[in-house]
């Protein structure tokens, strides 16, 4: 079935530094989203993207974070600086529509913060 | 907010054996989705379930849906190993944007 890309499959680094996580969405997919997940708990909506726009943003997604997709390559969160909360595992999703429509994730990347 | 939650945090099966796991929620709904994760993977979409719709199936998995309880269950029939993962059920918020609510998720263990 369609899949969904993440690089890289793990990231450690140092709090305050910057970090680029990638995306690579289902090629015909217009919806794109980021969740995060805790070890343990619930999978959390942050964001979700359409047509080179945020639509909807969770208080999970603070202003360190951004999102963009320049020129229709990879789907990118980054968060500058990063906090020792920011640990987590970040997946990406796709989806062709709205309504219910099923999306795809990504495996995730799984971020440690130190 | 909607909340999707499941009933039980972890189950444990023999391969073969069938078994249930549930879910409620809060506040009216559209559809209803059922996700699998496995250990190391992102989450998979097993079955969407529309507020019209009472029952769905796919291959051993069979999804219920009772709107008037607010509740939904995923049965999974003939269980395998491979089936081991967490269940999550999930719902797109009211106002059309994509984003999903997720429950806490079932661990289902499926021992040999």
């Amino acid at each position: 079935g369609p899949k969904v890309l993440q690089i890289p499959s793990h990231q450690i680094i140092d709090m305050g530094q910057m970090v680029t996580l990638n995306c690579d969405p289902v090629s015909n997919h217009l919806y794109f989203y980021w969740y995060k997940q805790i070890l343990g708990q619930q999978m959390e909506f942050l964001v979700n993207f359409y047509n080179g726009k945020v639509m909807e943003k969770s208080k999970l997604f603070k202003d360190q974070f951004s999102v963009e997709r320049p020129d229709g390559s990879y789907f990118t969160l980054k968060i500058q600086p990063t906090a020792l909360e920011d640990s987590a595992v970040y997946f990406c999703a796709s989806s062709f529509g709205l309504g219910g429509q099923e999306q795809y994730f990504g495996p995730g990347t799984r971020l440690t913060v130190l | 907010s909607q909340l999707a939650e499941e009933n039980s945090w972890a189950l444990s099966v023999h391969e073969g054996e069938s078994v249930t796991v549930n879910c409620s929620y809060k506040t009216s709904i559209t559809a209803l989705q059922w996700y699998r994760q496995k250990s190391g993977k992102g989450p998979a979409q097993l079955i969407l379930i529309r507020s019209n719709e009472r029952e769905k199936r796919n291959g051993r998995l069979r999804a219920t849906l009772d709107t008037s309880s607010q509740s939904s269950s995923l049965s999974i029939t003939a269980t395998r190993c491979e089936d081991t993962a967490v269940y999550f059920c999930a719902t797109p918020i009211t106002g059309n944007t994509g984003k999903l609510i997720f429950g806490l998720g079932t661990t289902l263990q499926v021992q040999p």
